[in-house]
């Protein structure tokens, strides 16, 4: 079956513009995650759903960072006023809470690149 | 202190041969679980593997095997048979009890050469 998308794959923003990035589950996925990894490091945890419930956001780097889940399936990560730091790549992962050990599995990543 | 280390930024490997890369965790729970995955240069990352704290079976995953030594709280990753398409980033996770949340480590760069 398919698995976790996003999109845009690539996305190259002017210091200050906002920005949204999209995240489809596998489907029947009910917990979704999102997570920055900035060059040469490991990923950092953003934030969490499950269903459409965001039940931890303490990763977020700040209040310009916000994420959506109205309908339990599409997520989508907006950062609004895009600052350089922001650059990085953003993984969405979904897991399923009935299967154990509940493996997340990965989309491809958006790399942001603020100018 | 970190939750994950990996110390090997980098790593050489002839095919076929077998290579290990570290890792090691510090959580004060009981409960945990460790995952490893692999992220080549398109940039998924790619699950491998999973060991949970209570297993007491190393886990195995056709040439990939986890050498979980609970004591020293390192959950080492074995690629056996190695080939060049193993060639990647290896990222340690952990999940801790009542968390959903992965901690990652720094990775570990691999390259199988011929």
């Amino acid at each position: 079956g398919a698995g976790v998308s996003q999109s845009p794959r690539y996305k190259v923003a002017k210091r200050g513009q906002d920005v949204a990035l999209r995240c489809d589950p596998i489907s029947g996925h009910v917990s979704l995650f999102w997570y920055q990894q900035a060059l040469g490091q490991g990923p950092e945890f953003l934030t969490y759903f499950q269903n459409e419930a965001q039940l931890d956001k303490s990763g977020l780097p700040s209040d310009r960072f916000f994420a959506e889940r109205p309908e339990g399936s599409v997520s989508t990560l907006k950062i609004q006023r895009t600052q350089q730091e922001d650059s990085a790549v953003y993984l969405c992962a979904s897991s399923s809470p009935g299967q154990a050990p509940d493996t997340q599995y990965f989309g491809p990543g958006t790399r942001l690149t603020v100018l | 202190a970190q939750k994950i280390t990996q110390t090997q930024p980098g790593m050489f490997v002839q095919e076929k041969e077998a290579v290990t890369l570290d890792c090691t965790y510090d959580t004060s729970d009981q409960s945990y679980g460790l995952f490893w995955y692999k992220q080549p240069s398109s940039g998924e990352m790619i699950f491998l593997i999973y060991q949970g704290s209570y297993d007491e079976q190393n886990a195995t995953e056709g040439r990939y095997s986890l050498n979980f030594q609970k004591a020293r709280k390192s959950a080492n990753l074995v690629i056996s048979a190695s080939q060049l398409g193993d060639s990647a980033m290896y990222f340690c996770a952990m999940r801790e009890r009542g968390g959903n949340k992965l901690t990652f480590g720094t990775g570990t760069q691999l390259k199988v050469e011929l």
